[in-house]
């Protein structure tokens, strides 16, 4: 089981530029999430999909975020135009989705936006 | 609002001793719990589950508590290492929510 699989692990970019951010769930996952993690805010939810349907994006921050799920392997992360305000560590997860089932999350992207 | 809330400062403790880190939420109501664990530069993994009809669970030198009534959880370490030192993140998710919502995490350091 090679785990939740994110990409890049770090991303450096200028204020003003697109960024996509990719993930590939375990297998036979079917809930996604994708978190970002800042000192100030601690772990927020984004958005998560449930059988590749946005289920809840209520998290994402506003119109410049936009995420997808083409399919059970795969998701994006898109932000554009990125901002210093970004900067973060962004982290997908995958579950089954049962009452209390675990998340597996990935190592994360950290992003750096100057 | 709705809030979780974990200690912000970092625990300290000598090895053997029993570590307890708390939990407590404001507008929740969780059908389940969940504690995490999180490494420096790592995404966090699981440890523990812990229903709203079950008052405790037990995994090796782990101890969870949950009283709904005080709207608190308390996570045990017993018998301390310093392999245990991480940041424990306790995880909720509300009713009819499918989404886990986190505490900011206590950061745990264990001295040999």
């Amino acid at each position: 089981d090679a785990g939740v699989i994110q990409s890049p692990r770090h991303e450096v970019t200028e204020m003003g530029q697109e960024v996509t951010l990719r993930c590939k769930p375990i297998s036979g996952h079917n809930s996604l999430f994708w978190y970002r993690q800042t000192m100030m805010r601690g772990l927020e939810l984004l958005i998560y999909f449930n059988n590749n349907v946005p289920i809840d994006d209520s998290g994402m921050p506003e119109d410049r975020f936009s995420a997808k799920m083409p399919n059970a392997s795969f998701s994006t992360l898109k932000i554009q135009p990125s901002e210093p305000r970004d900067s973060a560590v962004y982290f997908c997860a995958s579950r089954v989705d049962r009452g209390g089932s675990p998340l597996h999350f990935g190592n994360g992207t950290r992003l750096t936006v100057t | 609002s709705q809030k979780i809330e974990q200690n912000s400062e970092a625990l300290n403790i000598q090895e053997g001793k029993t570590a307890t880190l708390t939990c407590n939420y404001t507008n929740y109501s969780p059908a389940y719990l969940q504690w995490y664990r999180q490494d420096p530069g790592r995404g966090p993994v699981f440890l523990l589950l812990i229903r709203e009809n079950e008052k405790e669970k037990r995994k090796e030198r782990l101890k969870v508590t949950f009283d709904t009534t005080l709207k608190q959880s308390l996570f045990h370490i017993t018998a301390s290492q310093p392999a245990d030192s991480a940041t424990y993140l306790c995880a909720l998710a509300d009713t009819g929510r499918r989404a886990l919502t986190f505490g900011s995490g206590t950061r745990l350091q264990v001295q040999p």
